[in-house]
């Protein structure tokens, strides 16, 4: 089985403050990680995704997100917030050895205020 | 600018009635899902093939759902008969078969029915 928990419904940070968007994840075998956003009425776009490798990943629009396998968690993270990131966020999960679809957390809001 | 397509975007149906949504993967990708979006519970995977053949579809309910890809450029989920609760918007991605396996959205077909 494979599971993601995005412990947050909501997360707001002012503009220009640095963000954190938080992911745990639980899967057999070697995790493959992504990230996705959601801005409304529209699909989900890809953002960035972790296979091997570097522990650091840096994907589209400044996002990176950090690999932490002892903690399973794959934080997303941004330096300096903009408005325009304000969106619904999903972290999701496959494993590398079973199934092949994606499993997707709750998501999680960022409101970023002005 | 290679993307999924979907149709409709928007349906409003009366309970009972047979609906369609059509999806067209990107050019080249193999493997197709459908995901429910809904308040309550989120992503949820309802179907996904490979090679036009159904690998998973253990998240639909069998009794009004169905789920084809009569070839390689369309795939198709039916409701027969429709009930308002299956009111919710309903996303096809697709990808390819590597081991990264991002997969890439259409922007959903929001079903409501009344």
């Amino acid at each position: 089985a494979q599971s993601v928990a995005q412990p947050e419904d909501q997360v707001n940070v002012a503009e220009g403050n640095p963000l954190t968007v938080k992911c745990t994840y639980s899967v057999s075998g070697n995790p493959y990680l992504f990230w996705y956003v959601q801005y409304p009425n529209r699909g989900l776009q890809f953002l960035l995704k972790y296979i091997t490798g570097d522990n650091l990943v840096k994907g589209s629009y400044g996002f990176e997100a950090e690999f932490n396998k002892s903690q399973t968690s794959f934080h997303l993270k941004k330096p300096s917030a903009l408005v325009s990131d304000s969106a619904l966020y999903f972290c999701a999960v496959r494993d590398s050895t079973g199934r092949r679809a994606l499993t997707f957390g709750s998501g999680t809001r960022l409101q970023v205020q002005p | 600018d290679a993307r999924v397509t979907q149709t409709p975007r928007h349906k409003v149906t009366e309970m009972g009635q047979e609906v369609t949504m059509r999806c067209q993967p990107i050019l080249g990708h193999n493997t197709v899902f459908w995901y429910r979006q809904t308040m309550m519970q989120g992503l949820e995977l309802l179907a996904y093939f490979r090679n036009r053949a159904p690998l998973d579809d253990s998240g639909m309910p069998k009794d009004r759902f169905s789920a084809e890809m009569p070839d390689a450029t369309l795939a198709t989920l039916k409701i027969q008969p429709s009930e308002p609760r299956d009111s919710a918007v309903y996303f096809c991605a697709s990808g390819l078969p590597d081991r990264s396996n991002t997969i890439y959205f259409g922007e959903g077909s929001w079903l409501t029915v009344v």
